[in-house]
């Protein structure tokens, strides 16, 4: 199975930063990354899918890079409705997410 | 508007039994791939299984595989899941998950509410 690593698994930050998490596959998952935001107590959504493509209705401060087995989430300005928690997910073979970061208000 | 609307969930005995359901509306249900995707509670998100828009296809998480089996009906534009042998680690919220394509590309961009399953004597 693959493993999806995530750093950092907490931050603690403040509107206005810019915010980057990252995630590493235990083996090439070419570009089958994608990243979801959960608040508490509601269902995931997804904000970027095949590592780099923008979900419709995401707002553009939100952007994904990487390719094989590294990836980063980039919210630009952090918004005071971003505070959530994120995960990775691959969708190379079946699916495996990361264990989630918590953005944290600072 | 895609709406996804989960039901069936509850308290039930280890070993015991419980069939989830997904009621979609708001898409063409017969055209994609669908999943379930659970969250127990303070954890991580794990997917369950997956089907292909006509059912022809599905695949299993190891952890739910021999005990769990996805089928959907596509003249209702219901999703289930039929549970059996339950454990204690299958304590978790249940969702649904729209797939993106008509297979199972895994790009999940519709949620549903989910539904707790609770696995307890």
């Amino acid at each position: 199975d693959i493993q999806m690593t995530q750093s950092p698994s907490s931050l603690s930050t403040s509107v206005g930063d810019r915010v980057t998490i990252t995630c590493r596959a235990s083996q090439s998952i070419s570009s089958y990354l994608n990243w979801y935001q959960q608040k508490p107590g509601k269902a995931p959504k997804l904000l970027i899918y095949v590592a780099s493509s923008l979900q419709s209705g995401v707002p553009s401060r939100f952007s994904g890079s990487g390719s094989g087995t590294d990836f980063t989430l980039t919210i630009s300005s952090l918004q005071p409705e971003d505070f959530a928690t994120y995960y990775c997910q691959q969708s190379y073979s079946k699916v495996t997410f990361g264990r989630g970061t918590r953005l944290e208000i600072k | 508007e895609v709406q996804l609307l989960e039901s069936g969930g509850g308290l039930v005995q280890p070993g015991g039994s419980l069939r989830l359901s997904c009621a979609a509306s708001g898409f063409t249900f017969s055209s994609y791939a669908m999943s379930w995707v659970r969250q127990a509670p303070g954890k991580g998100l794990e997917w369950v299984s997956g089907i292909s828009n006509s059912g022809a296809s599905t695949s299993y998480a190891d952890s739910v595989k021999g005990r769990f089996t996805i089928s959907r009906d596509n003249s209702e534009n219901t999703l289930y899941v039929q549970m059996n042998s339950l454990r204690a680690e299958d304590t978790a919220v249940y969702y649904c998950a729209k797939d993106m394509r008509y297979s199972s590309s895994y790009n999940f961009d519709y949620w549903g509410q989910g539904t707790l399953v609770t696995v307890s004597s």
